[in-house]
């Protein structure tokens, strides 16, 4: 089955401590994007990344890495956390830029909560 | 002036209406036109995708645009209840930065 495969489902954790979330496709997609989903602001990209170790910063990077080692993987990095990234994560998947044509494929989402 | 407008409803209507879903938007540079449908504790799946001002309709949906006025809508036909959701209209210039509405939840009651 096609899919965007984000783990863990569900984090809390305490501020500065170092977390990663994993996030795997089986399209061979070259495009990949992480976006945070928060109420009333909808979603907003924070990387992306066109192919291996290509990526860009989106509408709100602060605090975030990515890295993109592997044409399937693409995992994001909160190095400090605080309470200010408490949000709904999620990995999306493309084989078109801007999901254009056929239009991202979603993970099923990580929820964080920084304490 | 936000880039992207969606009014966040709650929309709440019984089975069998038509639900008209809007958004409107800024960026000239939009070149794609796109909604998805968000069921809860879920991620967002592609519902209907155009790029050109018109029409397109796949089953019981429409997605219509108006570049002109800078305005997008989906129309449901015959709302069930499986329908119930939140709905996000969904922007692209063809690069990589697909700019996505507030999102609009949409309730349909037996």
């Amino acid at each position: 089955e096609a899919q965007v495969t984000q783990n863990p489902r569900y984090l809390i954790t305490v501020t500065g401590k170092k977390l990663t979330v994993t996030c795997s496709q089986n399209m061979n997609h070259e495009y990949m994007s992480w976006y945070r989903q928060d109420p009333g602001l909808g979603l907003r990209q924070i990387y992306y990344s066109m192919n291996v170790e290509v990526t860009d910063k989106g509408d709100v990077p602060e605090g975030y890495k990515v890295s993109r080692k592997e044409k399937r993987n693409f995992p994001l990095i909160l190095e400090s956390p605080s309470p200010n990234q408490t949000s709904l994560y999620f990995c999306a998947s493309s084989s078109r830029a801007g999901g254009a044509d056929y239009g991202y494929t979603f993970g099923s989402g990580t929820r964080l909560t920084v304490v | 002036q936000k880039e992207v407008e969606q009014d966040p409803g709650p929309l709440s209507v019984p089975e069998g209406a038509i639900v008209s879903l809007n958004c409107t938007y800024s960026n000239s540079a939009f070149q794609y036109f796109m909604w998805y449908r968000q069921y809860s504790r879920k991620g967002p799946e592609l519902l209907m995708y155009t790029y050109s001002s018109g029409n397109k309709e796949d089953g019981r949906f429409t997605a219509q645009v108006d570049k002109s006025s800078k305005y997008i809508s989906l129309f449901i036909r015959d709302s069930q209840p499986s329908d119930s959701a939140t709905y996000l209209c969904a922007f692209s210039g063809g690069y990589n930065k697909l700019i996505f509405g507030a999102g609009t939840r949409l309730a349909v009651h037996p």
